[in-house]
């Protein structure tokens, strides 16, 4: 198991909300990325965080937005809820210093939107 | 967009049996790794292959790499029931910037007891 930890593990939100997901990272990891996985499909890159920076971003839409706080923990920000947000969201932390090396993955937040 | 494709889609063999799985995806890579998941939850990472190597073994696990082919093989030997999962391949693309994983669509594997 690794020491990465995503909260809540399962939200139901309703069409137009808002949504915060939470993720803290690994010890030691500087890197926090975020993953949005719908059902039967792989993982697609939301974005990364890089010493509280953006630094990557995937084809999401501005509304998908995220923070990342001096201790490395993480947000991602879901505006204007859509029913195809529905999905597995993950967070995956890494060593910003080893360039392009494996990822943690927390449990993930399952995402409801109805 | 999804890099890659798994193949086959899901595979059901029986416990001891070896089970291998395939991976093509489109661009040029700095390394490609495996990641396993059971039952919708988080990813396990399980190996990483660089763009100049050609095979890696873990354990119980085999996987190449043929950057011609842009295509990579996990071999599981021996399996076992807590093999029961899928499996995702994922890239990294060659040169600069900041890109994440970019995953496949998954092999999902059954091991029957």
């Amino acid at each position: 198991e690794t020491g990465v930890t995503q909260s809540p593990t399962h939200l139901i939100k309703t069409r137009g909300q808002q949504v915060t997901l939470r993720c803290s990272s690994q010890s030691g990891h500087n890197t926090v990325s975020w993953y949005q996985q719908a059902l039967g499909q792989g993982p697609q890159f939301i974005f990364q965080y890089y010493r509280e920076e953006e630094n990557g971003r995937g084809n999401f839409p501005p509304r998908f937005s995220g923070l990342q706080f001096p201790n490395y923990s993480s947000e991602l920000n879901v505006n204007a809820l859509e029913l195809d947000d529905s999905a597995l969201y993950l967070c995956a932390s890494s060593d910003g210093g080893r360039w392009r090396t494996e990822a943690f993955f927390g449990q993930g937040t399952r995402l409801t939107v109805v | 967009s999804q890099q890659g494709e798994e193949d086959p889609q899901a595979l059901s063999i029986q416990e001891g049996e070896n089970a291998t799985m395939n991976c093509s995806y489109k661009t040029s890579i700095n390394n490609l790794q495996w990641y396993r998941q059971n039952s919708g939850r988080g990813l396990v990472h399980l190996i990483l292959i660089r763009s100049n190597e050609r095979e890696k073994h873990s354990g119980r696990l085999r996987v190449t790499l043929d950057t011609s082919k842009k295509s990579s093989s996990l071999l599981i030997t021996a399996s076992r029931a807590a093999d029961t999962a899928s499996y995702f391949c994922a890239t990294f693309p060659s040169g600069g910037g900041a890109d994440g994983l970019t995953f496949g669509k998954g092999t999902h594997l059954i091991i029957q007891p």
